[in-house]
This record gives structure tokens, sequence and C-alpha cells, in this order.
């Protein structure tokens, strides 16, 4: 099975910052990489997919970049909205794996 | 609009089952596939199947196979996911996704993503 790791687990950021998280696949996963958000107590919420789209209604400040095996997420000015936990998921092979997560917390 | 409403918490005993719903709307329930992901209290997603409610095919987990059982219901644009023989490390919220794939996919893996989840249902196993 593939594994996904991401880091780091948890980070402490500002209002204002720019905040990089990357994900890293155990093998070649070519473009098929997409990012999540999920906030306490809710459903997580589809951020980008195939490594670099946008998905509708989420605001431009996200992106993502990378292929093969190396992926980052970016939010390029953190707003207060964005805190919560971010989910990597490949989908190139089942079982569709995660990666652990990376908690955003306020600094 | 795209949804998907879960059917609500559950407490179960260990060596129970358990079986939750995914009622969709909004579209073609036979268009798309579904996945179903956990979570446990405190921890990350874990991936558990999929299913592809035209053709009735499932994947599931190795983790889980033998034990889960993914169905889809057309006439009523409901999936089911069932989990047997619970045990206390089954306590978890249980999610539905659809999944959207990719135009064109000929051959090899298709790009796939989880664009509409449902709300999650909590299943709790103890004694």
């Amino acid at each position: 099975d593939i594994q996904m790791t991401q880091s780091p687990s948890s980070l402490a950021a500002s209002v204002g910052d720019r905040v990089t998280i990357t994900c890293r696949a155990s093998e070649s996963i070519g473009n098929h990489l997409n990012w999540y958000q999920q906030k306490l107590g809710r459903a997580p919420r589809l951020l980008i997919y195939v490594v670099s789209s946008l998905q509708s209604g989420v605001p431009s400040r996200f992106s993502g970049n990378g292929s093969g095996t190396d992926f980052t997420l970016t939010i390029s000015s953190l707003q207060p909205d964005d805190f919560a936990t971010y989910y990597c998921q490949e989908s190139h092979t089942t079982p569709f794996a995660f990666g652990g997560g990376t908690r955003v917390e306020i600094k | 609009q795209v949804q998907l409403v879960q059917s609500g918490a559950e407490a179960k005993k260990p060596g129970a089952s358990m079986k939750v719903s995914c009622k969709t709307s909004g579209y073609i329930f036979t268009g798309y596939s579904l996945q179903w992901v956990r979570q446990a209290p405190g921890q990350g997603l874990e991936w558990m199947g999929r299913i592809n409610p035209d053709s009735g095919a499932t994947t599931y987990a190795q983790k889980f196979q033998g034990r889960v059982t993914m169905t889809g219901d057309s006439s009523m644009n409901t999936a089911y996911m069932e989990l047997d023989r619970l045990t206390f490390d089954d306590t978890a919220v249980y999610f539905c996704a659809r999944e959207t794939e990719a135009w064109g996919c000929i051959g090899g893996p298709c790009l796939n993503w989880l664009d509409f989840w449902g709300q999650g249902t909590l299943v709790t196993v103890s004694s």
C-alpha cells in the first residue's frame, strides 16, 4: 500500500503568514493528489484536486504543487477561517491513503 | 444542489454489527462512485472502501475485508456501509463521500477526488 506522510503534524502561525504543508508519497502517484480541510466536528472539505486545481468556492490564497512523490499545499496569507486540519489523499491506488494531517493553529 | 445525508448516531456493543446509510440527492446516483472514510476520536482520516452504485462493484481496504459490506439502492439513491463484529477500535465517525472522476480516463488509474461529503455518523462501541 502507498503511505502518505505529511509534515509538519502541526504548526502555529499568525494571520497573514504564508504557510506551506508538505505531503510525501511512498511511491510515485503522478498527479493523483488531493487536499482537504477539516474543521473540528465537521466533515472534510475538498480544497484542491489533481495537485493544483482549486475546487469551486475555495479562495485563491490556497494553492497546490508537486508531482510524483512530493507535494505541497500553500496558503499565501493565512486568514482566521483557515485554522483547521489539512489532509492530503492519494487517488492513484486503492486503498486511497490519507496523510496523517497537519493542524494549523493560531500563534 | 448535491447533498449526502447520513443516518444518525449509533451505540453498539462489541461483536454487534452496524449499518450506516448515506442518502444522496442533487445528482445521478449511479453516475458516481462513493467512498467511505472513518475517523476515530482525535485521529486522522482512514479510507475504508468504495462502491460503484451502477455496477455494484466494490473495493475494500484490506483491513476491513471480510467484515465490511458496501451496497447501493438506486431506487432510494442511498448507499449503505455495514461493518460486522465490532470492537472498541471501531468507535469513530463514519463519512460517505461522492467520488468525482476526471473525464476521459482510459486505462490506468483514473484521477478522482471527493467533492461532496456526508455530515458523518458517530458510532460508539462500548460494553
